[in-house]
């Protein structure tokens, strides 16, 4: 079965660049969210979409933006990168009644 | 916001042994999820507990949710040492789109 599918899989990027992190969706999943993990740590939301338009906003800085386009993928993007942004960040979909479906991931280093 | 609490965090067990982790919840919660994450790596649903008296098993794990007490259970029989991982339970409201984790229980099964 289709599974969400995320890239690229790893990222370095240096302080103060930025980053575009994309997310393809389970076929009719209609809801798109973001999660950042820091080490140790559980996965905290950042921003959902449902049917391509927000639905909800978590701890989201005002650096990052994220949208979801008409094939329902989804992007975040990354601004201004801090040391501090360093972590795993998932996309995860979801359809009704179903449990949130994660991808694999984007690690992401800030040196 | 719904808060999602879990204990212990931190677990390590002998094969063999029984054991059960706890999720709290703070308010009312239409549904509660069960995650297992390896280190590194994407988090995988394991259970979704729909109702209250809900009881899912899947091999030596079993998950139940009491929406009364607001507690759901994850509980370990004879635990082995592929069942090492972080386990996450998550939480759903009424209203919105959002999965509110807790904190997560890292498991250490010792041969």
């Amino acid at each position: 079965a289709a599974g969400v599918i995320q890239s690229p899989r790893h990222l370095i990027k240096e302080k103060r660049e930025t980053a575009t992190l994309k997310c393809y969706p389970i076929p009719r999943h209609d809801t798109v969210y973001w999660y950042q993990q820091g080490p140790g740590q559980d996965p905290q939301f950042l921003i959902s979409f449902y049917e391509k338009m927000q639905s909800d906003k978590g701890s989201i800085p005002d650096r990052f933006s994220a949208q979801q386009f008409s094939d329902y993928h989804s992007e975040l993007n990354m601004s201004s990168l801090e040391l501090g942004d360093s972590a795993l960040y998932f996309c995860a979909s979801s359809g009704e009644n179903s449990p949130l479906h994660f991808g694999n991931g984007t690690r992401l280093t800030v040196t | 916001e719904l808060k999602v609490e879990q204990n212990p965090l931190f677990l390590s067990m002998q094969e063999g042994k029984n054991y059960t982790i706890y999720c709290n919840y703070s308010t009312t919660s239409d549904r509660l999820y069960w995650y297992r994450q390896d280190p590194g790596k994407s988090l995988e649903s394991l259970f979704v507990l729909l109702s209250n008296g809900a009881v899912k098993q899947e091999g030596r794990l079993m998950a139940s949710l009491d929406t009364k007490a607001r507690l759901s259970t994850l509980h370990i029989t004879a635990a082995v040492h592929d069942l090492s991982a972080t386990y996450f339970c998550a939480g759903t409201r009424y209203t919105g789109n959002q999965f509110y984790f807790g904190t997560g229980t890292s498991l250490t099964v010792i041969p």
